[in-house]
């Protein structure tokens, strides 16, 4: 099956830019999808189609893909920004949907 | 705009059935392009999928659960419900659904916007 992996966690200062990654063999070929989860709530939908973002989702989140690596960027990280976040995409040939394992990102 | 809450029970025996219901409101369960599906979390980790339903009945399920899971959809209602069987203390996780945006052409979907989750537990 499928699988896409991320780092466990990224650190970053206050007002600095964070980028958390998600690889995939051949994910280039793939739309990636990108959540927020904070601690006991539900996830919320930041990024979809690789680098569109939903309404009421700001500007400083954004994403691209190169190579066999997707990237969530977050500019101007906020204390608010702390949360786990988790990639997805769709692989018919196997598992409809496969999320990746999670990043928990950690505001300094 | 659209809301999902789930509902059930929060504590099922090993080896019975865990049956969960996710109401939509705000909106039809029968409009637009969407697919409704549920979506699991254990403790401290990952989400996993778990299947979908589109509102004519048309079903998938991840390969791993097929065997044991069944989704069904009530439109008069404006519900849809998760029947896993057999349950083990691996199914304990927090139980979400989701409204998926399925776009065929492209080969792709995303979850928009989710319920809050339900907690469930498999214990004696």
């Amino acid at each position: 099956s499928y699988v896409l992996t991320q780092p466990p966690s990224v650190s970053v200062a206050p007002g600095k830019t964070a980028r958390i990654t998600c690889g995939g063999d051949n994910i280039g070929s793939k739309s990636v999808h990108w959540y927020q989860q904070k601690p006991g709530q539900a996830p919320v939908l930041v990024i979809y189609y690789e680098r569109d973002r939903p309404s009421g989702i700001p500007e400083r989140f954004s994403g691209s893909t190169s190579g066999n690596t997707a990237t969530l960027t977050i500019s101007r990280v906020e204390a608010g920004d702390e949360a786990d976040y988790y990639c997805q995409v769709w692989d018919s040939s196997s598992d409809p949907v496969v999320f990746g394992g999670g990043t928990k990102l950690t505001v300094l | 705009q659209v809301q999902l809450h789930e509902s059930g029970p929060g504590l099922v025996k090993p080896s019975q059935t865990l049956s969960l219901t996710c109401a939509v409101s705000g909106g039809s369960i029968s409009s637009g392009s969407y697919y409704w599906s549920w979506i699991r979390q254990p403790a401290g980790k990952g989400l996993e999928w778990i299947g979908r339903i589109y509102t004519s009945g048309s079903t998938n399920y991840n390969p791993s659960l097929k065997s044991r899971v069944t989704i069904s959809v009530d439109k008069s209602k404006n519900q849809f419900s998760l029947n896993l069987t057999s349950v083990t203390a691996a199914d304990t996780a927090i139980y979400y659904c989701a409204r998926e945006v399925v776009v065929v052409v492209a080969a792709t979907s995303w979850f928009d916007p989710w319920g809050q989750g339900t907690l469930v537990t498999v214990s004696s």
